[in-house]
């Protein structure tokens, strides 16, 4: 079955540290895999995928298949990163998706 | 681009009542709409998949008796939660996408409070 994990519920950084936020995934297919951030007050927004291997705010997450894992990261954390982070994983031919339970990322000044 | 709007953003609805739910999308043919559901600090949960014109498919462990979808035109879908009781009480969240497109554009939620 396909599965999503995330196990930091909460990370805190500090302004200018770097930070990796994990994802695992488990699934018998091709997997395809995004990260979505949920900015406080506001809707669920994609914010990079990896099959477009691009960097988005500074972020990047390379997907790893041999250890099943995409995970999200930024070398120097902005104040303005403080959000919700959710990965998902895209299946049923890209019907829907699976969303990980998220990480709150909490930058400190 | 790719405006999705919920309505209401919050409402208020005694236990035994029913409470309806839109999703629409304002400049795009939503072709497929999705139905999240997501309790205080945790994850979105997909409830149901709508196509346009076609019966909605649900998740396991979801009632589609309790939980109406209709998707009757390309930029509307309504979620009807019927004889509502408190534990129904969550963040209700619609997303659209496009035919021929995987990304999903989310509507801002809305508030569901069963007394």
């Amino acid at each position: 079955a396909q599965r999503v994990t995330q196990p930091e519920k909460l990370l805190s950084v500090f302004k200018g540290a770097p930070v990796e936020l994990k994802c695992n995934y488990s699934y018998s297919g091709s997997p395809e895999l995004f990260w979505y951030v949920q900015y406080s007050r506001q809707r669920l927004q994609l914010l990079l995928r990896h099959i477009s291997r691009e960097s988005i705010k500074g972020f990047t997450a390379d997907l790893n298949k041999g250890e099943t894992s995409f995970h999200l990261k930024k070398p120097f954390a902005q104040e303005e990163d403080s959000a919700m982070y959710y990965c998902a994983l895209r299946v049923n031919y890209g019907q829907n998706f699976v969303f990980g339970p998220g990480t709150r990322l909490s930058v400190l000044p | 681009g790719a405006v999705v709007s919920q309505h209401p953003s919050w409402v208020i609805c005694k236990s035994g009542t029913s409470v309806k739910i839109e999703c629409r999308s304002l400049d795009f043919q939503a072709t497929t709409m999705f139905w999240y559901r997501q309790f205080p600090k945790q994850s979105l949960m997909l409830m149901a998949t709508s196509n346009e014109g076609s019966k909605a498919t649900y998740e396991q462990g979801v009632e589609k008796d309790k939980f109406l979808i209709n998707h009757a035109s390309l930029t509307l879908s309504t979620l009807t939660v019927t004889s509502a009781h408190p534990e129904d009480s969550s963040f209700y969240i619609c997303s659209a996408r496009w035919q021929g497109t995987y990304e999903q554009y989310f509507g801002p939620g809305t508030r569901l409070t069963v007394t």
